[in-house]
């Protein structure tokens, strides 16, 4: 499948910090959602956006579609240590069915 | 809890072994996907099914991998002789058509082959 790039790798931060994220690709995607994993857990939904130049916000996480349709980011303000896990971005590229597209994601850190 | 549930969340198998698993998606999604995850990576795509139609498979599905969704509700992955290299965690997925982008995952079966 068509590979997304991650970054950062992983981050390390201190508790109440703001985090961004981003993912970008060579082809352009009709939807882009963000996903968090757990060790040992499946990933768990967290944003999903379905137009370019779309804004939208789940609590303290805020993800926006690029306006190129090639890339996505993810913030999160004031982190806490529940933050901690891995964050995957994926996307869903036009006349390519349902399967979706998964970045290597981003290790996050957060010491209290 | 009305989430896609997976089972066995473990499995232990020798080289050469068949092994099955079973997946549970949301009541009335009528999408199920499966898709195999290795450490450090994102998770693959392997193939989905619409009700009980499979109507897409990866190139990772090799002809030793099945699956099945007989009455278009939980779905079974069979893997047949199996090998090293299929170690690695298989997570199911669902959605509701016609928000299908929205796919809500198991926890996963993790499978080690020894």
């Amino acid at each position: 499948g068509q590979q997304l790039n991650q970054s950062p790798q992983s981050m390390f931060i201190q508790e109440g910090e703001d985090v961004s994220m981003n993912c970008t690709s060579s082809s352009i995607f009709n939807t882009w959602l963000w996903y968090k994993q757990d060790p040992g857990e499946g990933p768990v939904l967290l944003i999903a956006l379905y137009k370019a130049g779309e804004l939208t916000s789940n609590g303290r996480l805020t993800a926006q579609f690029g306006i190129t349709r090639k890339d996505s980011f993810l913030n999160i303000s004031a982190s806490i240590p529940s933050d901690v896990g891995i964050y995957f971005c994926a996307g869903q590229r036009p006349n390519s069915g349902y399967a979706l597209n998964f970045g290597k994601g981003t290790s996050l850190l957060v010491t209290p | 809890d009305t989430g896609v549930s997976q089972n066995p969340r473990h499995k232990i198998t020798k080289r050469g072994q068949n092994v099955t698993f079973r997946c549970d998606p949301i009541s009335e999604h009528n999408r199920l996907y499966w898709y195999r995850q290795t450490l450090g990576q994102g998770p693959e795509f392997l193939t989905y099914f619409q009700n009980e139609a499979q109507l897409e498979k990866s190139r990772l599905l090799s002809d030793r991998f099945s699956a099945e969704r007989p009455k278009g509700s939980f779905s079974t992955l069979e893997i047949q002789r199996t090998e090293q290299g299929d170690s690695a965690m298989y997570l199911c997925a669902s959605s509701l058509s016609p928000s299908s982008y929205e796919q809500y995952f198991g926890p996963g079966t993790r499978l080690t082959v020894t």
